[in-house]
């Protein structure tokens, strides 16, 4: 169960858009309709903002998309925002019928 | 609205044992699959186990099978972990989530706001 790799960190500007990226194997992305997408404000509870890939749950901004190719899935935010800075956690149900989660993306608006 | 709270948390030895509870409102319990995750201290999420909304499927991280079990009472709205032979590396704020349908494969549509389990000397 080794963690799905995404970057340390990424950053942009208000009004920009940034992707990141959450890299697995075909046993976990790869081979899963099940990725999902958290955004997690440091002291609060982590919230979903992508699920099954490229859903997004009501009340999310249609700002947030998923997408997925080969064993790389990704987290598109467009039109970033101040409040959109926050940790980013991917995460993917696997070939063993466990979950495991990406190390997490620092997002920064600068 | 939903709500999940945890409690149970708290500062244990190493290889002693430690029961988290989550009181489950605001929806219908067994409607959905549960699971906990966990943060250590300056870590990123893990996800810790899983269950179906039957208890018929149940799901461990290798770093706790073993020694962790997942349960559930959905008369009473509730979802316990039962952790024992802890390990410092066990020390994390663990979180209850739902999951989005009666499985364990979705996503983890709603969190609680976690409950610090510190394992130490």
């Amino acid at each position: 169960q080794s963690a799905l790799t995404q970057p340390a960190s990424v950053s942009g500007s208000p009004g920009q858009s940034i992707t990141i990226s959450c890299t697995g194997t075909s046993s976990d992305v790869g081979g899963s309709n099940y990725v999902s997408w958290y955004q997690h404000h440091p002291g609060k509870a982590p919230k979903l903002m992508i699920y099954d890939v490229t859903k997004r749950p009501s009340g999310v901004s249609d700002r947030f998309s998923g997408s997925k190719s080969g064993n790389t899935a990704s987290l598109t935010i467009s039109g970033l925002q101040a409040e959109d800075e926050a940790d980013y956690y991917c995460s993917s149900y696997t070939s063993s019928s466990t979950w495991v989660f990406g190390g997490g993306t620092k997002l920064t608006v600068l | 609205e939903e709500q999940l709270v945890e409690s149970g948390g708290g500062l244990v030895q190493p290889g002693r044992s430690l029961r988290l509870s989550c009181a489950a409102s605001g929806f219908t319990f067994d409607d959905h699959g549960m699971h906990w995750v966990r943060q250590a201290p300056g870590k990123g999420l893990e996800w810790v186990s899983g269950i179906s909304w039957n208890s018929g499927t149940t799901g461990y991280a290798d770093s706790v099978k073993g020694r962790f079990t997942i349960s559930r009472d959905n008369a009473k709205n509730s979802l316990f972990l039962q952790m024992n032979s802890l390990k410092t590396e066990d020390m994390a704020l663990y979180y209850c989530a739902r999951g989005r349908g009666d499985s364990i494969r979705r996503g983890f549509d709603s969190w609680g706001q976690g409950t610090l389990v510190t394992v130490s000397s």
